[in-house]
């Protein structure tokens, strides 16, 4: 099946700091999502790539597309105590309800 | 976007019982999906919740195990049958609402004893 690689693990960081984590695949898709999953909560998508190369922001969030289609990045600017969580790369399938995760990233923040 | 209701919120239940989720949407929807959410790990899809048909599942994931009704365009349950410690996850329901994101309830979390 499809198998996503999201790095790292997690982080460790003091407020203020940036964020980058990544994903990647060995298969080419056509839509990257990164979805972010709050203590206690369903995830919430965050950012939608839907073309090769494609570069979005929402806010303090920017996340690529790669050229290649098997990989995507999220960085966080001026991280702040609100920010902890999981964050997920995801992909789509047939329908965009039926997705599959990256291994998630767990982000603290330090104030 | 679309609000999805899920009950119970947790539960804890014995070994051997089984446990109906409740997930209640306040709009028709087409599609209805089921993910699990095994503890420290990432979600998976265990079924597609198909309205007037039966759910359609994911490799590794049996109807038997997780039978699975969607009456109605907004309302869809979840069973954990047979249940044992290794079932105990975070199970949530998500809908596709026809646009470019999937929207997800806040979840159950189910601990088995």
């Amino acid at each position: 099946g499809q198998q996503l690689n999201q790095s790292p693990q997690s982080m460790f960081i003091q407020e203020g700091e940036d964020v980058s984590m990544n994903c990647t695949s060995s298969s080419i898709f056509n839509t990257w999502l990164w979805y972010k999953q709050d203590p206690g909560e369903g995830p919430v998508l965050l950012i939608a790539l839907y073309k090769a190369g494609e570069l979005t922001s929402n806010g303090r969030l920017t996340a690529q597309f790669g050229i290649t289609r098997k990989d995507s990045f999220l960085n966080i600017s001026a991280s702040i105590p609100s920010d902890v969580g999981i964050y997920f790369c995801v992909i789509g399938g047939t329908s965009y309800g039926k997705l599959t995760f990256g291994q998630g990233t767990i982000l603290t923040v330090h104030p | 976007s679309a609000v999805i209701s899920q009950k119970p919120s947790r539960d804890i239940c014995q070994r051997g019982t089984s446990l109906t989720i409740q997930c209640q949407v306040d709009s028709q929807v087409t599609m209805m999906f089921w993910y699990r959410q095994q503890p420290g790990q990432s979600l998976t899809l265990i079924a597609t919740a198909n309205q007037g048909s039966e759910a359609t599942y994911e490799s590794g994931f049996v109807i038997d195990k997780f039978p699975i009704s969607r009456p109605n365009l907004t309302f869809s349950t979840l069973t954990v049958s047979n249940m044992s410690p290794e079932d105990s996850s975070i199970y949530l329901c998500s809908v596709d609402h026809g646009r470019t994101e999937a929207f997800f309830g806040q979840g159950t979390r189910l601990t088995v004893v």
